[in-house]
C-alpha cells in the first residue's frame, strides 16, 4: 500500500485566499484524522472521521475551517479565508478497525502539507 | 481531559542510551504510544505498551510504565545518528479514537 496520501505537500498562498486540502487514507481504514503542527502549539486534532461521518470536530480553530469526507478513501480540508496565523503542517492520518487491528487507535500518518499564508 | 508531558531536548553520544520520559493524566488509556517524526516527515509509529504491561522490548527499545506514577519511557540502546528525531507519547482519551500526544522530546545524536 502507498500509505496516507496528502497533496499538495507545500502550498504558499496569499491572506484572504481559499486553500483545500486533500487527503487519501489508507485503502480499509474506516478512521480518519486531520491535525495541525505548529511550534508554539505542537501536535492539534482538528477533526476526526469515522465510517465518513465527523465524529469530533471541537478542535476545529474557528469557522473558516471546514472538513469533509465525501467517501471512503478521500477527505478534505477547507480554510476560507485563510490568514498568516493557519501557517503550519497539516498532518492527515488513519486507522484500521478496532477489532481488526487488534489494537485500537494505531494510526498512520501521511507526509504532510507545508502551508505558508503570507 | 488528558494532559501529556514531555521534557523538549535530550542531546546523547552515538553508542550511548537514551531515555525519553513522558507524563500523563488520564490513567484510562489502553494503550499508550512512541511515534518517531523525521525532518520534514510524518509521524512514524515506533512501539506501544499494552495499559497492563509494565515492560515491553522491542530490538533495541524498551518501553516502561509505571501507572501508579503515570509515568512512561522509551530507552534507545546503542543510539545511532538515525535515531535523531522528535519522538513523541501518546495516549488515547477515556471512550474515543483520540490520541492526545505529548509535545515532543528532540532527540540530538552527536558522533
Amino acid at each position: 500500500d502507498a500509505g496516507v496520501i496528502q497533496s499538495p505537500r507545500h502550498e504558499v498562498t496569499e491572506m484572504g485566499q481559499e486553500v483545500t486540502l486533500r487527503c487519501k487514507p489508507i485503502s480499509g481504514h474506516n478512521s480518519l484524522f486531520w491535525y495541525r503542527q505548529t511550534m508554539m502549539r505542537g501536535l492539534e486534532l482538528l477533526i476526526y472521521f469515522n465510517n465518513n461521518v465527523p465524529i469530533d470536530d471541537s478542535g476545529m480553530p474557528e469557522d473558516r475551517f471546514s472538513a469533509k469526507m465525501p467517501n471512503a478513501s478521500f477527505s478534505t480540508l477547507k480554510i476560507q479565508p485563510s490568514e498568516p496565523r493557519d501557517s503550519a503542517v497539516y498532518f492527515c492520518a488513519s486507522s484500521l478497525p478496532a477489532l481488526r487491528q487488534g489494537r485500537k487507535d494505531t494510526q498512520y500518518f501521511g507526509p504532510g502539507t507545508r502551508l505558508t499564508v503570507l | 481531559g488528558e494532559d501529556v508531558e514531555q521534557s523538549l531536548f535530550l542531546s546523547v553520544r552515538e553508542g550511548d542510551s537514551s531515555v525519553i520520559n513522558c507524563t500523563y493524566t488520564d490513567s484510562s488509556s489502553t494503550y499508550l504510544y512512541w511515534y518517531k517524526q523525521e525532518p520534514g516527515a510524518g509521524l512514524q509509529l515506533l512501539t506501544y505498551i499494552f495499559s497492563n504491561m509494565d515492560m515491553k522490548q522491542d530490538q533495541r527499545l524498551t518501553v516502561l510504565l509505571n501507572k501508579k506514577d503515570k509515568h512512561l519511557s522509551l530507552r534507545i540502546a546503542d543510539t545511532q545518528t538515525g535515531d535523531s528525531a522528535i519522538y513523541f507519547c501518546a495516549g488515547t482519551l477515556y471512550n474515543t479514537d483520540k490520541l492526545i500526544f505529548g509535545t515532543g522530546t528532540r532527540l540530538q545524536v552527536f558522533p
